[in-house]
């Protein structure tokens, strides 16, 4: 079955500097793979994903790769804010959407230093 | 306001006794799922439906039943807990249109804290 690996599990930066967190997954046959943010005591939001039919996908200080032939995709935050501080999840989906069996990875605590 | 209701928020029960954590959603959602959270391992999907009277495994189905009457109602059932079921478990939404739409996005409700002594 597919399986979802997650890197670091831990990350803190400076304030202001970039934030990359790296997903491998297993099952080629994925096709649909989001990034969750849950900031602390609270549920998950989705903050962006992306399809394997495009390569990268940008939203703001948030950007998203994909590379199908390596199995992997990597989160980008530019800019960072205090905000930024939750944990972040990937997860791959061999459906088009999350609407499917979908595999998540085991999560990113990232902390902003001021 | 669109949204997915888990009942109750916190529970804390013992050992064998059967227990629901009820999962409602207003967004006409065609599918529902649930999972589980536990430090280090992530959100693991317990089972998963599709439509009504459609339910499927996720990774981790084993001690859990779930049932899909309606549309909107997702309960998840635990028929004799065990300790090692104490965890944050989270219901979520989504629809196929979203997918149409190119979004792929899970509501997710505030999670159920369960206790099993």
């Amino acid at each position: 079955g597919e399986n979802v690996e997650q890197h670091p599990s831990t990350l803190s930066v400076q304030e202001g500097d970039s934030a990359v967190i790296k997903c491998t997954y297993s099952d080629s046959a994925s096709n649909y793979f989001p990034w969750y943010k849950q900031e602390l005591g609270k549920r998950p939001q989705l903050i962006i994903d992306i399809r394997s039919n495009v390569g990268e996908k940008k939203d703001q200080r948030i950007a998203v790769t994909l590379n199908k032939t390596a199995k992997h995709f990597s989160l980008h935050i530019t800019e960072t804010q205090p905000e930024d501080s939750a944990v972040y999840f990937c997860a791959a989906s061999i459906g088009y959407s999350s609407a499917s069996k979908i595999i998540f990875g085991s999560g990113t605590r990232l902390s902003i230093r001021p | 306001e669109a949204q997915v209701t888990q009942n109750p928020r916190y529970l804390i029960t013992v050992t064998g006794k059967k227990l629901t954590v009820t999962c409602s959603q207003n967004m006409n959602h065609e599918y529902m799922s649930w999972y589980r959270q536990d430090p280090g391992l992530g959100l693991r999907q317990i089972y998963y439906s599709m439509n009504v009277e459609v339910t499927d495994k996720g990774d981790v189905p084993e001690g859990y039943k779930v049932s899909r009457k309606e549309k909107r109602n997702f309960p998840l059932i635990l028929e004799s807990p065990s300790p090692n079921q104490t965890s944050l478990y989270f219901c979520a939404s989504s629809s196929y249109r979203l997918a149409e739409m190119n979004t792929g996005e899970l509501f997710f409700g505030e999670g159920s804290r369960l206790t099993v002594l």
